[in-house]
Parts: C-alpha cells; structure tokens; sequence
C-alpha cells in the first residue's frame, strides 16, 4: 500500500527563486490538497482539486502560488521569486470517492526553507 | 470568522493515565469532527471521524464525543503510552462541496513514563 508521496522532503532555496514541488497521491484517489503548515500551527489549506479540475483556492495564495494537476494524478506545486515568508512544510493530502472533505491521506510534506 | 480552539499548551501526562484533549469551535456548524495526529517532520495521520449525530465514538483506547450545543469535542486516550506523544490536531467540517477542511492548532501531548 503506497501512500502519499511527495517531493522533495527538503528544499532550500533563495529568496527570488523559483521552486516546484511534486505530490503523487494514493492511486484512484479523485481528490488532492495543498496544505502549508508552520511550525505551532494547524495546516492551512491553500487548494483543492477534483480531478484535474481546481475547484478552490484560498485567498490567502498569492499571485506568486500556482498549483496543477494535469491529467487528474500527480500534481504540482510552484512558487515564483520566493520570499523569507514562504519558509514552510507544504503537505499534499488526497481523498477516495465518496463524502467530501473525510479522511484526508497526509504525505510527508516538504520543508521548504528561503534564505 | 470561523474559529477552531485547541489548548496551545502542551499537556503532559503519566504514562497509564488517561490524557483529554478539547477542541472548540464558534461560527461554525459542522457536520462531522475529525481527529488527526501528527508527529514531528511527519503528515497528520487520520485518527477518527465523528458525526453531528454521534454523541460518542471509540476506536481501541481512543474515544471522542461531540457536543454541537457546547461546539465542542474531546478526544480522550486511555491507559496512555509514551507511543502516544505526538500533537493531536481537530478539523470540523460541513463536508459541503465549496467547504475545505479547516484545522486546529493543535494540543502537543507528551506521556512521561
């Protein structure tokens, strides 16, 4: 049983920089979220798909956040000309068919760190 | 604004006792809790899910209740183990299609043998 994967687990980078993270969720789960979390804090949702489809975004994702699943499996992280702010663990959860919102399957995460 | 309140301090407790965590929430009707629990370095792991109509639900020597007249749930570990110190997070959730599951900040539990 494959869970979750998600990489890198580390990534440090610059401030200005451009970073991509890759998440693979459990096969045949339609359902993909994007959390940050730092540290003391609860993970905060960031975005959410169905499918290939990206049905919500939070407000609090800048212009610089882009997220993707193109063909309704893995899916893609990118943040552009990272900032000190940004320095977070960045969790990838997905969810099978069925009731919204239940039972979210967390991976690792990647600790993104900008210097 | 929708508010979700765990202890922020961290509780510590003899191994063998039982350890009671809360979560409380205003603004905010959910129609099920959920109990995730969250190691260091590591994702939350999926504990339990309880429904608005369940006033009480167990799993081994885990047991939540939910009060939607309080807006608030426990969650209750018994006869804990130092294998049960991790940080225990709450997340409500009206399982709506527009809704995302939103997260407390969780109550770091810390059994000491």
């Amino acid at each position: 049983d494959t869970g979750v994967s998600q990489n890198p687990r580390h990534k440090i980078t610059k401030r200005g920089q451009n970073v991509t993270f890759r998440c693979d969720p459990i096969s045949e789960h339609n359902r993909l979220y994007w959390y940050r979390q730092t540290l003391g804090q609860g993970p905060e949702f960031l975005t959410y798909f169905q499918n290939e489809a990206q049905l919500e975004k939070s407000r609090l994702l800048s212009d610089r956040f882009s997220a993707e699943r193109p063909k309704g499996s893995f899916s893609t992280l990118e943040i552009q000309r990272t900032e000190q702010g940004d320095s977070a663990m960045y969790l990838c959860a997905s969810s099978p068919p069925g009731h919204l919102n239940e039972k979210l399957f967390f991976g690792s995460g990647t600790q993104l760190s900008v210097l | 604004s929708q508010k979700i309140e765990q202890n922020s301090e961290a509780l510590n407790i003899q191994e063998g006792k039982t350890a009671t965590l809360t979560c409380n929430y205003t603004n905010y009707s959910p129609a099920y809790l959920q109990w995730y629990r969250q190691d260091p370095g590591r994702g939350p792991v999926f504990l339990l899910l309880i429904r608005e109509n369940e006033k009480e639900k167990r799993k081994e020597r885990l047991k939540v209740t939910f009060d939607t007249t309080l807006k608030q749930s426990l969650f209750h570990i018994t006869a804990s183990q130092p294998a049960d110190s991790a940080t225990y997070l709450c997340a409500p959730s009206r399982g709506r299609l527009t809704d995302k599951l939103i997260f407390g900040t969780g109550t770091r539990l810390q059994v000491f043998p």
